[in-house]
């Protein structure tokens, strides 16, 4: 199965700064990287697929980047509602697998 | 708006069987692939089963291979999972969800059911 390794696991911030999670795969996944936010008792939402397209509905503070085994999603500009758990998720191979996600907290 | 229901979650001792339904709607069920995707509490996202949809198709993670059966029936826009010889590591929240462009990317998610493994 292909690993993916998520840092930092948790990222402490405030309001404004810009903010940036990495996922790592352990072999090249080419493009095929999606990213998910996911709040306290609610299920995850699709962000960003295809390492950089933005999903429809999503603010354009949130962008991808990255291909073969190193990714990266941004936040430009952190905003109180972004407060969450992230999760980066290859879907290269039938064995899908996520990332161990990053918490966002409050600084 | 795209709406899936899962349903069948609860407590079932250890070596015992349980079926998780997902009632979907505001799409064309029977284009699109499905999975099931679960959380144990306070844990990450772990990947469970999907299934073409035709169902002709189907997926497992090595963690349930063997234990569980990933079903649909495109008539009745319901998906399933038929989960028997429970162990406590497969407590979790239970996710049903849709696939998007790719058959293996996840643009809609329900709102999760739990199951409990505990005598």
């Amino acid at each position: 199965d292909i690993q993916m390794t998520q840092s930092p696991s948790t990222l402490s911030a405030s309001v404004g700064d810009r903010v940036t999670i990495t996922c790592r795969a352990s072999q090249s996944i080419s493009s095929w990287l999606a990213w998910y936010q996911q709040k306290p008792g609610k299920a995850p939402k699709l962000l960003i697929y295809k390492a950089s397209s933005l999903e429809s509905g999503v603010p354009s503070r949130f962008s991808g980047s990255g291909s073969g085994t190193e990714f990266t999603l941004t936040i430009s500009s952190l905003q109180p509602d972004d407060f969450a758990t992230y999760y980066c998720q290859q879907y290269n191979s039938y064995s899908l697998t996520f990332g161990g996600g990053t918490k966002v907290e409050i600084k | 708006e795209v709406q899936l229901v899962e349903s069948g979650g609860g407590l079932v001792q250890p070596g015992g069987s349980l079926r998780l339904s997902c009632s979907a709607s505001g799409f064309t069920f029977s284009s699109y692939a499905m999975h099931w995707v679960r959380q144990a509490p306070g844990k990450g996202l772990e990947y469970v089963s999907a299934i073409s949809s035709n169902g002709g198709s189907t997926y497992y993670a090595d963690s349930v291979k063997g234990r569980f059966t990933i079903s649909r029936d495109n008539s009745k826009n319901t998906l399933y999972l038929q989960m028997s010889s429970l162990r406590a590591e497969d407590t979790a929240v239970y996710y049903c969800v849709k696939a998007g462009s790719s058959w293996s990317l996840f643009d809609y998610w329900g709102q999760g059911t739990l199951v409990t493994v505990s005598s």
